[in-house]
């Protein structure tokens, strides 16, 4: 079992409408959660992260966390073609020097 | 923000030989880089953790001496590829914390495409 399962989709979508992207784990030691944006051939880019349970907003994005069913979501309002591009969740077991455990990442196309 | 740049952003060489990648923290210190491998439509699997003027510590199935890690300044981490073969050919990507404490706040490369014939 991998510790950070996500469905790598395909997803695609209409513009303009509400993406839901999921992820599960099975460390309960992990502390921080993040999720990535990464367009082809090109670096990740942190888009957000949390560390406690609950909601997190940033514009379009809300990200969620729920740690007693070891589940978080990343949700995009109005979605729009240029947030076609593979979203990476990624976990941390402290704030220190310590390795990312990524995702498999979701493909995600808005087409207009 | 933290910047991370890579070099070369993409490289083609032919097998056997060994190829230099370079990845530098632009407007911050970096005392510990991450390396990256990704195959197409995969996510990253971490190599190696390059840390300033010590050895770096691999991931169990990283063969340290085809994949040689030197961080000798606080800025630049390199990875060379040794004796590259076909198998070789992936994206590479380095990242570095921005903040010390924060690893959760990395900041990755664009990535240099290695390409072995």
């Amino acid at each position: 079992q991998k510790e950070v399962e996500q469905d790598p989709g395909p997803l695609s979508v209409p513009e303009g409408a509400i993406v839901s992207l999921n992820c599960t784990y099975s460390n309960s030691a992990f502390q921080y959660f993040m999720w990535y944006r990464q367009y082809s051939r090109k670096g990740p880019e942190l888009l957000m992260y949390t560390y406690s349970s609950g909601n997190k907003e940033d514009g379009r994005f809300t990200a969620q966390v729920d740690k007693s069913s070891k589940y978080i979501s990343l949700f995009i309002r109005d979605s729009q073609p240029s947030d076609s591009a593979t979203y990476l969740c990624a976990m941390i077991l402290s704030g220190g020097y310590n390795k990312l455990i990524f995702g498999a990442g979701t493909r995600l196309a808005v087409h207009p | 923000g933290a910047v991370v740049s890579q070099h070369p952003s993409w490289v083609i060489c032919k097998s056997g030989t060994s190829v230099k990648i370079e990845c530098r923290s632009l407007d911050f210190q970096a005392t510990t880089m991450f390396w990256y491998r990704q195959f197409p439509k995969q996510s990253l699997m971490l190599m190696a953790t390059s840390n300033e003027g010590s050895k770096a510590t691999y991931e169990q199935g990283v063969e340290k001496d085809k994949f040689l890690i030197n961080h000798a300044s606080l800025t630049l981490s390199t990875l060379t590829v040794t004796s590259a073969h076909p198998e070789d050919s992936s994206f590479y990507i380095c990242s570095a914390p921005g903040l010390a404490g924060r690893t959760y706040e990395q900041y990755f490369g664009p990535g240099t495409r290695l390409t072995v014939t």
